[in-house]
């Protein structure tokens, strides 16, 4: 069964801890991408990755950090940098450019 | 760089009418224009989608189209049931390269029984 599988589904951190989020795919997808979700904003670009090695900042990558050393493969990590981290994180893929973004089921984290 | 408004912030609507939810954007290059459903508590799903050279696509109840010159598009929801609440979202990505997808603020949907 293809898809995007992020974990965890719940990811309590204290202030000033640096924490990774986990995204795997098995849809043999190029893209990859992070977004932050906020009630009411809607879903923001952090950071994005056309190929393997390779990623660009979205509009909101400030305190956020991201590697591809695999395809399959495009984790977050969360820095104590990050001034409001607490939100709905969400992983998605794309087969190309100008293509539907799969997303996985996200990870909520709180950070207190 | 692009930018994406869509209104209304809510709707609702009773059941059997049509829903319609309109989005503007800034990036004249942008090619592509998807529309995701998120039901509460889940992932957004894709619904349709149109690209810049067409100006309407339809899927069963749901109908998008596109006017490039005003830079708006709009959803169309024919004969809302209540397993269409959910939150909407439209979005654009610019021509440029073509992978910064760039979503709108969303549209709570509430279709009443």
């Amino acid at each position: 069964d293809g898809g995007i599988t992020q974990s965890p589904k719940y990811l309590f951190r204290k202030e000033g801890q640096n924490v990774t989020l986990s995204c795997e795919q098995n849809l043999n997808h190029d893209a990859m991408y992070w977004y932050r979700q906020d009630p009411g904003q809607g879903l923001r670009l952090i950071y994005y990755s056309q190929i393997v090695n390779d990623f660009q900042k979205g509009d909101i990558a400030e305190g956020y950090s991201v590697s591809r050393e695999k395809k399959e493969s495009f984790p977050l990590t969360v820095t104590s940098a990050q001034k409001n981290p607490t939100a709905f994180y969400l992983c998605a893929s794309s087969i190309q450019a100008n293509s539907p973004l799969h997303f996985g089921n996200g990870t909520r984290l709180t950070v207190t | 760089g692009e930018n994406v408004e869509q209104h209304p912030s809510t709707l609702s609507v009773q059941e059997g009418d049509s829903a319609v939810i309109k989005c503007t954007y800034s990036d004249s290059a942008s090619n592509y224009f998807p529309w995701y459903k998120q039901e509460l508590g889940k992932r957004p799903q894709l619904i349709i989608d149109i690209r810049s050279n067409v100006g309407e696509k339809k899927d069963q109840r749901i109908a998008v189209t596109l006017n490039k010159t005003a830079k708006h598009f709009s959803l169309h929801i024919t004969e809302t049931q209540p397993e269409d609440s959910a939150v909407y979202f439209c979005a654009a990505t610019p021509g440029a390269g073509g992978f910064k997808t760039i979503f709108g603020a969303g549209t709570r949907l509430f279709v009443k029984a």
